[in-house]
């Protein structure tokens, strides 16, 4: 079983529509979450990034967790074009991170 | 500008003839990384290193080896590339919290490798 489980879509909205994106994981120790968006032919790059349960704001991004479902979650709220690209969700534990498949968005304008 | 640079950005070699991917970040980041992104697979840790001379491996680092002889560079070596390390690879880099916490990721712009 995979550390990090993650529907890799394709996922298609119009725009101004909110974005839902989830990822289950499979451990309970300590650990820290993170969401990262990856344009077409560059690096990942962090968007979100938490170490607790509930829910953590930045603009139009919220990253929910869930430890007692061992579940993740990002949304975009008020989706843009811009906003099309792979995101993936990532869990660590000491130095490590394991990653999603990522979960591929089209945003239509 | 911070960044992680990665050098080619594309290679075509063929079966087993060493080659070289170098890594190199301007942000004194002791934690640096090897990922390999593969369709469907995601990114697949091949070996990381907390710091200078300090190295282990990640979940696939088969027919890999690496060296952290600076703290700023990381060169990923194929001693003898096959067909199946054709990949999309990145390097990546990070601070490291007192309490063992990874910082986040800064990622070089990737290296498309394939190996014919």
């Amino acid at each position: 079983q995979k550390e990090v489980e993650q529907d890799p879509g394709p996922l298609s909205v119009p725009e101004g529509a909110i974005v839902s994106l989830n990822c289950t994981y499979s451990n309970s120790a300590f650990q820290y979450f993170m969401w990262y968006r990856q344009y077409s032919r560059k690096g990942p790059e962090l968007l979100m990034y938490t170490y607790s349960s509930g829910n953590k704001e930045d603009g139009r991004f919220t990253a929910q967790v869930d430890k007692s479902s061992k579940y993740i979650s990002l949304f975009i709220r008020d989706s843009q074009p811009s906003d099309s690209a792979t995101y993936l969700c990532a869990r660590g534990y000491d130095y490590k991170l394991s990653f999603g498949a990522g979960t591929t968005v089209t945003v239509r304008a | 500008e911070a960044q992680v640079t990665q050098n080619p950005r594309y290679l075509i070699t063929v079966t087993g003839k060493k080659l070289t991917v170098t890594c190199s970040q301007n942000m004194n980041h002791e934690y640096m990384s090897w990922y390999r992104q593969d369709p469907g697979l995601g990114l697949r840790q091949i070996y990381y290193s907390m710091n200078v001379e300090v190295t282990d491996k990640g979940d696939v680092p088969e027919g890999y080896k690496v060296s952290r002889k600076e703290k700023r560079n990381f060169p990923l070596i194929l001693e003898s590339p096959s067909p199946n390390q054709t990949s999309l690879y990145f390097c990546a880099s990070s601070r490291i919290l007192a309490t063992d916490l990874h910082y986040g990721y800064t990622f070089g712009s990737g290296t498309r490798l394939t190996v014919v």
